[in-house]
């Protein structure tokens, strides 16, 4: 089946400072990759959706200047969190669409944001 | 009134009982529905997905949809703990092909 690699997993970074995350469709071309958040004990919130080649669009409140994404192939996306703070600790996770089963939105694995 | 509502629980059944899951949704346009399954610290697994009305089931878990009532069931079989996850239902909105998230149910299954 389909495969979405995320990584890092967890990382830790200090405030101030900038923190990419990678996701990667590993056997199929993703056209269009989603960025989540997730609070603790709370659902999924979609902050962004891109497309290869062309810019992302951002959901309602999410701060396009602080959460890059950048999509340049079909089997890789970047969020990169700019000047990260204590607040932006979060769990991230990718999602592609574009695999055999176009109803499977393959998940990655996620990564865990902490930021002191 | 939320778009998809569903109840967080926490849900506690043992080990073999029949867990029935539950979502229900505001619009009547929206035809594809799914359940992911989400151990803690991990992305959401796609478990089952249905288009309109009616059941799937695949090995243990069945997926019902009743669009009169804007409802739709997970039931999981012969539990086991290692179904021990938090789920989610999802719906497809079919806007830009988004989709929006029950606040998903934790579920424990004791030996």
């Amino acid at each position: 089946g389909a495969v979405v690699s995320q990584h890092p997993s967890w990382v830790i970074c200090k405030s101030g400072t900038s923190v990419k995350i990678e996701c990667r469709s590993l056997d199929f071309q993703a056209t269009t990759m989603f960025w989540y958040r997730q609070f603790p004990k709370q659902s999924l919130m979609l902050m962004a959706t891109s497309n290869e080649g062309s810019k992302a669009t951002y959901e309602q409140g999410v701060e396009k200047d602080k959460f890059l994404i950048n999509h340049a192939s079909l089997t890789l996306s970047t969020l990169t969190v700019t000047s990260a703070h204590p607040e932006d600790s979060s769990f991230y996770i990718c999602s592609a669409r574009g695999g055999a089963d176009d109803y499977g939105y393959t998940f990655g694995s996620g990564t865990r944001l902490t930021v002191v | 009134q939320k778009e998809v509502e569903q109840d967080p629980g926490p849900l506690s059944v043992p080990e073999g009982a029949i867990v029935s899951l539950n979502c229900t949704y505001s619009n009547s346009a929206f035809q594809y529905f799914m359940w992911y399954r989400q151990y803690s610290r991990k992305g959401p697994e796609l478990l089952m997905y249905t288009y309109s009305s009616g059941n799937k089931e695949d090995g243990r878990f069945t997926a019902q949809v009743d669009k009169s009532s804007k409802y739709i069931s997970l039931f999981i079989r012969d539990s086991q703990p290692s179904d021990s996850a938090t789920y989610l239902c999802a719906i497809d909105a079919g806007n830009n092909r988004k989709l929006i998230w029950g606040l998903g149910t934790s579920l424990a299954v004791n030996p």
